[in-house]
């Protein structure tokens, strides 16, 4: 079974600091790892990914993600956050050998960039 | 850009009432899904569908069912609506194959109430 935990209901940061939104996951073999973002009244916006390769994945946005095998996490970064980064994260995982593409969320972790 | 659609943005219904919420996306993807949002726990998968007229069922498809008759077209029924089914109602869907087949794409959202 596939599971990922978000530890962080809240994450606040001042403009201009650095972020890191917190992720682990348990699967039974290679994860396939990803972040979405949602704004208010929005769906939610694909980020990054991290499929295979080098264990830090840029995406959109300035964020970045490091995979992190040993410690099963997955975390969020952003080296100078903006007010305009404050939404709702949500981190997601799915097994390789998992038919249908299908993905388990996390239950997201709202962050408050304040000025 | 792929574009997911959802019928409405805000629907208000009574108990016991037929409701159905579609979704539409326009770039030929196999995979459709049905997710419900609520606060602290995430989406959760309803139903999903890898072809027209195949579904199965996700973690929580209690109460409702699906129809896709067509490959662009993903519908989510409740059958008898009650309270509890008060909640965001997200579509996304995914390729099956090639570089971008993990990603899953969003609508918008429904906020259904269920009065």
């Amino acid at each position: 079974a596939q599971s990922v935990a978000q530890p962080e209901d809240q994450v606040n940061v001042a403009e201009g600091n650095p972020l890191t939104v917190k992720c682990t996951y348990s699967v039974s073999g290679n994860p396939y790892l990803f972040w979405y973002v949602q704004y208010p009244n929005r769906g939610l916006q694909f980020l990054l990914k991290y499929i295979t390769g080098d264990n830090l994945v840029k995406g959109s946005y300035g964020f970045e993600a490091e995979f992190n095998k040993s410690q099963t996490s997955f975390h969020l970064k952003k080296p100078s956050a903006l007010v305009s980064d404050s939404a709702l994260y949500f981190c997601a995982v799915r097994e390789e050998n998992n038919a249908g593409n299908m993905l388990t969320f996390g239950g997201g972790t709202r962050l408050m960039v304040k000025p | 850009d792929v574009k997911v659609t959802q019928s409405s943005r805000y629907l208000v219904k009574r108990t016991g009432e037929k409701v159905f919420l579609e979704c539409v996306q326009d770039m030929d993807h196999e995979n459709m899904f049905w997710y419900r949002q609520d606060p602290g726990l995430g989406l959760r998968l309803i139903y999903f569908s890898y072809d027209v007229k195949m579904k199965e069922k996700g973690d929580i498809p209690e109460g409702y069912s699906v129809s896709r008759e067509k490959k662009e077209r993903f519908s989510l029924i409740l059958e008898s609506a009650s309270t509890n089914q008060t909640s965001m109602y997200l579509c996304a869907s995914s390729p099956r194959a090639g570089w971008d087949t993990d990603t899953q794409y969003f609508g918008p959202g429904t906020r259904l109430t269920v009065l």
